[in-house]
């Protein structure tokens, strides 16, 4: 069965640095999400992405963060300096195939450690 | 805001009872309601999902209902068994129309099914 793939599992940067995680979602379909969850809380919506540009974003999603679809299979999330606070699970779904058109679907996440 | 609740926060139940999990959203206006699980340490996994205009949906021991109106949905498992055990979450989306919406998750209900 197909599914969402994330790369790496375990990333651990520098306050300051620049990370950047990347995600291949199901071949087929069309939109694609970035969320994150801090330890013990919540899952949290960052970015939506359809047609190669973010459909919408909540407050969490500000200037530090980006994403990009790269190539047909890759969609990456870069924050450009980490705080602290980044530290999170971070999740990529996507959804919009033949079947089941807006089941979002996830990946095993990237663990974010900023030290 | 949408707010999403789930009661309880956390249940342990022997091998084989019916059991119920609760999620309320306080926005009605939603564009369908998904239920995943969590494992420890692991992504999301979809369960089930309904759209707004439904009332149920049903997936070999599970049964989502959901009563929009009233703000609720109710995970229905039955003869439950130790793999069951998990974090259930309940997500809403709202409608925007555009396809790649956002959801917003509870907290999840700690399910623990004592062999």
């Amino acid at each position: 069965e197909p599914e969402v793939t994330q790369t790496p599992s375990h990333q651990v940067t520098q306050m300051g640095q620049e990370v950047i995680l990347r995600c291949v979602p199901i071949s087929n379909h069309l939109y694609f999400y970035w969320y994150r969850q801090i330890l013990g809380q919540k899952v949290e919506f960052l970015v939506s992405f359809y047609n190669n540009e973010i459909s919408e974003k909540s407050e969490i999603f500000d200037d530090q963060f980006s994403v990009e679809r790269p190539d047909g299979s890759n969609f990456t999330l870069k924050i450009r300096s980490t705080k602290l606070e980044d530290s999170a699970m971070y999740f990529c779904a996507s959804s919009g195939g033949q079947t089941s058109t807006d089941t979002q679907y996830f990946g095993p996440g990237t663990r974010l450690t900023v030290l | 805001k949408q707010e999403v609740t789930q009661i309880p926060a956390a249940l342990s139940v022997p091998e084989g009872e019916n059991l119920v999990l609760n999620c309320s959203f306080t926005d009605s206006a939603i564009y369908n309601l998904q239920w995943f699980r969590q494992d420890p340490g692991k992504g999301l996994t979809s369960l089930l999902l309904i759209q707004s205009s439904q009332r149920e949906q049903t997936s070999g021991r599970l049964n989502a209902s959901l009563d929009k109106s009233s703000g609720r949905s109710t995970l229905y498992i039955a003869a439950s068994q130790p793999g069951d055990s998990a974090t259930y979450l309940c997500a809403v989306s709202a409608y925007s129309g555009g396809g790649a919406d956002g959801l917003t998750f509870g907290k999840g209900t700690h399910l623990i099914i004592q062999p």
